[in-house]
């Protein structure tokens, strides 16, 4: 059975730092590439970034370029996401993907306040 | 604004059959599979339909269509607790990345 455990959400300030882990099983993780999805309270599905099944290629939606940065360990079946420069509007609940199969983890509440 | 076009709401009565629409493009619906999405309050998205199928333990009350850059999501016999937000997504060719739509929220009068 495929899960995906996310984790390391919280409040931090406008400017801080924090890093998402995805915990993934029930699968080949090295296979198949992941992705970052959030969702601001009360609106839609926005997509964040994507990695392949070995790391070597990753994409970013514009809004978060060059602040986010994602990554993945296959050793430990663990994908990442580091958010850095961080901006009252990327609040949201972030949830890691495995787009392919329709998979999702459920997901982790990143509050950018002060 | 989002690359996939869906209502914002939709309605109907308890055993009635609704319909919702997802408008794309070539380079995303036209050419990939189209996942169908429902979303209760608090909870992750959880998956409906791909590729006009449904995965095991999803009701055949759901079922999805595609035709040329469009696709629909139907639900028959519609039940109280199908009240949620549904989205459709697909891969897009052209970005290189899964694309979504706006979400329809469905009320159940």
């Amino acid at each position: 059975e495929v899960q995906l455990v996310e984790s390391g959400g919280g409040l931090v300030q406008p400017g801080g730092s924090l890093r998402l882990s995805c915990s993934a099983s029930g699968f080949i993780f090295s296979s198949y590439e992941m992705h970052w999805v959030r969702q601001a309270p009360g609106k839609g599905l926005e997509y964040v970034s994507a990695i392949s099944g070995n790391g070597g290629s990753t994409y970013y939606a514009d809004s978060v370029k060059g602040r986010f940065t994602i990554s993945r360990d296959n050793s430990k079946n663990t994908l990442y996401l580091q958010m850095s420069s961080l901006r009252a509007e990327d609040t949201a609940v972030y949830y890691c993907v495995k787009f392919d199969s329709g998979f999702w983890g459920q997901g982790t509440l990143v509050t950018v306040s002060s | 604004q989002s690359v996939l076009t869906q209502p914002p709401s939709a309605s109907g009565t308890p055993g009635q059959r609704v319909t919702m629409s997802c408008s794309g493009s070539s380079s995303n619906i036209g050419s990939n599979y189209v996942y169908w999405y429902q979303q209760l309050p608090g909870t992750a998205p959880k998956l409906l339909i791909r590729n006009n199928q449904r995965p095991s333990g999803v009701p055949d009350r759901f079922s999805g269509s595609k035709s040329g850059t469009s696709a629909s999501l139907a639900i028959s016999g519609l039940r109280s607790e199908d009240e949620a937000d549904y989205y459709c997504a697909a891969w897009d060719d052209s970005l290189s990345a899964p694309v979504f739509g706006g979400g329809t929220k469905l009320t159940v009068l």
